[in-house]
């Protein structure tokens, strides 16, 4: 069965570092999703992309971070200067479609657990 | 006001029990709903959809109630293996974005 894979399991930085998380969706797959969960805490949407560029951002999603598909594979969150309150696991979704009746399924990957220290 | 409100639970029942969680939405204008599974320290897994008229798969079953804004799910026969957190995620009319419940833990014991 095909899957979503993130890159690394474990990332560990310094305050103030930039990180990348890589994430490679199912390859069919149009709509991108990334999410973060704090450790105890909801699941919380950060982003959506489609056409190679943003179609939903949340209010977390400030200018420290930055989405991209350098490729035809891989989806990229970057997060340029990291604080203490960035750690947490990072979600990477894919689906077919969005929206609507039926909605295709997002998948998610196993995510990026993000220590900052 | 949260856009998903779940009782975070725990709820701990026997196996073999039927147990029920509730999810509120604050946005009249949300379209699309589900319910997921996320074990611990894992990622969160589509259980199923939820339409308008109802939905079951095998012991489960989703409801969504639009008036009163709120979705059901229902699960029969509880097996050890249904423990988990439960998520409520709606997505608003321009469907691009989702939101988490903070989630209901369901512990089924021996």
């Amino acid at each position: 069965e095909p899957e979503v894979t993130q890159t690394p399991s474990h990332q560990v930085t310094q305050m103030g570092q930039e990180v990348i998380l890589r994430c490679v969706p199912i390859s069919n797959h149009l709509y991108f999703y990334w999410y973060r969960q704090i450790l105890g805490q909801k699941v919380e949407f950060l982003v959506s992309f489609y056409n190679n560029e943003i179609s939903e951002k949340s209010e977390i999603f400030d200018d420290q971070f930055s989405v991209e598909r350098p490729d035809g594979s891989n989806f990229t969150l970057k997060i340029r200067s990291t604080k203490l309150e960035d750690s947490a696991m990072y979600f990477c979704a894919s689906s077919t479609t969005t929206g609507g009746i039926g909605t295709d399924t997002q998948y998610f990957g196993p995510g990026t657990r993000l220590t900052v220290l | 006001r949260k856009e998903v409100e779940q009782d975070p639970g725990p709820f701990n029942v026997p196996e073999g029990a039927t147990v029920a969680f509730n999810c509120t939405y604050s946005n009249s204008a949300s379209q699309s709903f589900f319910w997921y599974r996320q074990d611990c320290r894992k990622e969160p897994k589509l259980l199923m959809s939820v339409y308008s008229s109802g939905n079951e798969d095998g012991r489960f079953t989703a409801q969504l109630n639009r008036a009163s804004q709120y979705i059901s799910l229902l699960i029969r026969d509880s097996k050890l293996s249904d423990s988990a957190t439960y998520l409520c995620v709606v997505s608003p009319v321009n469907f691009n974005k989702f939101y988490f419940g903070s989630g209901t833990k369901l512990n089924v014991k021996p």
